[in-house]
Order: structure tokens, then C-alpha cells, then sequence
């Protein structure tokens, strides 16, 4: 079974849509991650979460919020979906507490279409 | 604050061939380098990471890279490709935001083994 699991892993939706997408984890990891990749940007942070009463924003947390419901996940809303919200959406976790420094788990990605 | 730099957005190369992706960073302060590879349709898994030590580091899948200060690089390379390293790498650099430790990410470099 896969340690970071997203869902859905495909979603198209429409202008003005809330959406949520969700990540949980089974590696035990304070600290979760979501991210949104673009072509030729990389990875771009979107929020972090440090344990389940810190959650922080990142780069580029405009139009987007989140939710820490437990250690074990961490989800991902869209309150008002919008074309340029296109993306692939990826969650990940990390431990540094066992010396993997910096070192994160990433989920297999959820792709979003905003029509 | 940090950034990433990867040269290259797209390297063709003949089967059995070496390759180097080059990725250079913005700081010379006290860092800790990786290198992801995300397959098609996959998440982003560790390649290879630096955290001290010794400045050529090996990786999964017959890579290494080389960690040079003064050049502010950590250039991945493989002196004989294979078609399943076909791949999206991307290189990322630990850096402190909000006064927490994060990834930053470069722009990705995709890599394609043509037989």
C-alpha cells in the first residue's frame, strides 16, 4: 500500500466550483506539504502543515485553503475554482525529527482541469 | 531567499549515452541539495540528496552528483543511460521561510533516452 495516497486522482470541474482534494499518510509524519506543478515552474508551495495545530501558508496560497483534520491528513480546498487553477496538485510529507533532513514524501498527484 | 536553477528544461540523449542535468542554486550559505525524479503519471521520489560530507554523492539507478561550493552546483549525472530513465528530474534546495525549513524546487528538467 502506497504511503501517501491522494484522491481523486483526476478531477475536471467547472468555473466557480468548490472542490476539495485530499491526502492522507501512513508514515506517521508530523508534517505535510501541498504543492501545485506547473510546466516549466517546477513545484510551487502551496500551504504547510507542521502538526495538526500549525498549518502556514506558502507561495502561492491565494484561492486556495486547507484543512488538518488529523496527524494522517491533510486536505486541499478550492473555494471557487478558476481556469488558472489548472494544475497537478501533489501532497507530501516529511520527518526530520529521524534525521531525514529536508527529505520529502510525495503522494502520486491529483491532476485538476478547471473548465 | 534561495532559488533553483536548472539549466536545461529538456534533454534528448541516445540510449547508453552519458548525460549531466545541471542545476545551480542562488546561495553559498549552508545548504542541503536534492534531486527528485518523477516518472510519467508518478509522484516525485529522492534521487540522491547532500547534507555533508563528502561532495560526489550516489544515488538510486546508477546516478551521482556533485555538490561544488564556489560554483553554487549540484549537477547530476550518468555515464550510461537507459531508456526507463526517460523522466522529469528536478533539483531542490532546503531553505528557511517563515523561519522553517522548506524545499524550493527548480523548474524541472525533462529527460528523454531515444534508442
Amino acid at each position: 500500500d502506497a504511503d501517501v495516497t491522494q484522491t481523486p486522482r483526476n478531477r475536471i470541474t467547472k468555473t466557480g466550483k468548490r472542490i476539495m482534494l485530499e491526502c492522507s499518510q501512513t508514515k506517521g509524519h508530523d508534517r505535510m506539504y501541498w504543492y501545485r506543478q506547473d510546466p516549466g515552474l517546477g513545484l510551487r508551495l502551496i500551504y504547510y502543515s507542521f502538526d495538526v495545530k500549525d498549518i502556514n501558508k506558502g507561495e502561492i496560497s491565494d484561492g486556495y485553503s486547507v484543512s488538518r483534520q488529523a496527524q494522517a491528513k491533510f486536505s486541499l480546498s478550492l473555494e471557487s475554482a478558476i481556469p488558472n487553477q489548472t494544475a497537478l496538485y501533489f501532497c507530501a510529507t516529511s520527518d526530520p525529527g529521524t534525521g531525514l533532513i529536508g527529505e520529502q514524501f510525495f503522494g502520486p498527484g491529483t491532476r485538476l482541469t478547471v473548465l | 531567499a534561495q532559488s533553483v536553477t536548472q539549466l536545461d528544461s529538456q534533454v534528448p540523449v541516445f540510449e547508453e549515452a552519458p548525460v549531466e542535468l545541471r542545476c545551480n542554486y542562488s546561495s553559498s550559505v549552508s545548504v542541503y541539495l536534492f534531486w527528485y525524479v518523477q516518472y510519467p503519471n508518478q509522484g516525485l521520489q529522492l534521487l540522491l540528496k547532500y547534507l555533508s560530507g563528502s561532495t560526489l554523492v550516489k544515488g538510486i539507478n546508477g546516478f551521482e552528483a556533485e555538490f561544488n561550493k564556489s560554483q553554487t552546483s549540484f549537477h547530476l549525472r550518468k555515464p550510461s543511460v537507459h531508456i526507463s530513465d526517460t523522466a522529469e528530474y528536478f533539483c531542490a534546495v532546503t531553505d528557511i521561510i517563515q523561519g522553517a525549513q522548506k524545499l524550493v524546487f527548480g523548474q524541472g528538467t525533462r529527460l528523454t533516452i531515444n534508442p
